[in-house]
């Protein structure tokens, strides 16, 4: 099986900063991966899949990069609503696994 | 647009039987090259995937869980459904319903139902 490793586990970030998320594979993936964000109490929504392409209405300051066995989550411009928790997932190969996902905390 | 619920028991006992039904509405189940997923999350955790099921009724299941874990679907119904035998407490979770494009990545969520394992 894949394990898919993000970092940092959590991160204090203001508004307005510019912040990364890493996702590492423990084997390729290709450009497998997609990225979720997840608030408490909700489902995880899908920003990015491909490893690059922003699903339909996920505003732009979202971005993802990577191919292999390393990506990037990075969202440009800090706004008040991207405080969550982000998931990665890697779809390569059966079973599909998740990252364990780093919180995004107002610092 | 396609919306997804999850249904069943909130409280099950140890060594028992987890049953959920997953109901899709505004698209057929049947239609489309899609797999039908079951996803877990402990409180607190990350997300855990258990196995998806395919409209002609073929099925993959997580190695960790397999023994344990049977998907099904009614097409009649528009459902799919989830029976995970001989939990325990570590099987207490929100456990969502999710719809994956034939390259497996997920757009369309449940809102998730939370299963407690408890006697």
């Amino acid at each position: 099986d894949i394990q898919m490793t993000q970092s940092p586990s959590t991160l204090s970030a203001s508004v307005g900063d510019r912040v990364t998320i890493t996702c590492r594979a423990s084997q390729s993936i290709s450009s497998w991966l997609a990225w979720y964000q997840q608030k408490p109490g909700k489902a995880p929504k899908l920003l990015i899949y491909k490893a690059s392409s922003l699903e339909s209405g996920v505003p732009s300051r979202f971005s993802g990069s990577g191919s292999g066995t390393e990506f990037t989550l990075t969202i440009s411009s800090l706004q008040p609503d991207d405080f969550a928790t982000y998931y990665c997932q890697q779809y390569n190969s059966f079973p599909c696994s998740f990252g364990q996902g780093t919180k995004l905390e107002i610092k | 647009q396609v919306q997804l619920q999850e249904s069943g028991p909130g409280l099950v006992k140890p060594s028992q039987t987890l049953s959920l039904t997953c109901t899709v509405s505004g698209g057929s189940i049947s239609s489309g090259d899609y797999y039908w997923s079951w996803i877990r999350q402990p409180p607190g955790k990350g997300l855990e995937w258990i196995g998806y099921i395919y409209y002609s009724g073929s099925t993959y299941y997580n190695p960790s869980l397999k023994s344990r874990v049977t998907i099904s679907v009614d097409t009649s119904k528009n459902q799919f459904s989830l029976k995970l035998s001989s939990v325990t407490a570590a099987d207490t979770a929100v456990y969502y319903c999710a719809r994956a494009y034939s390259s497996g990545y997920y757009l369309y969520w449940g809102q998730g139902t939370l299963v407690t394992v408890s006697s």
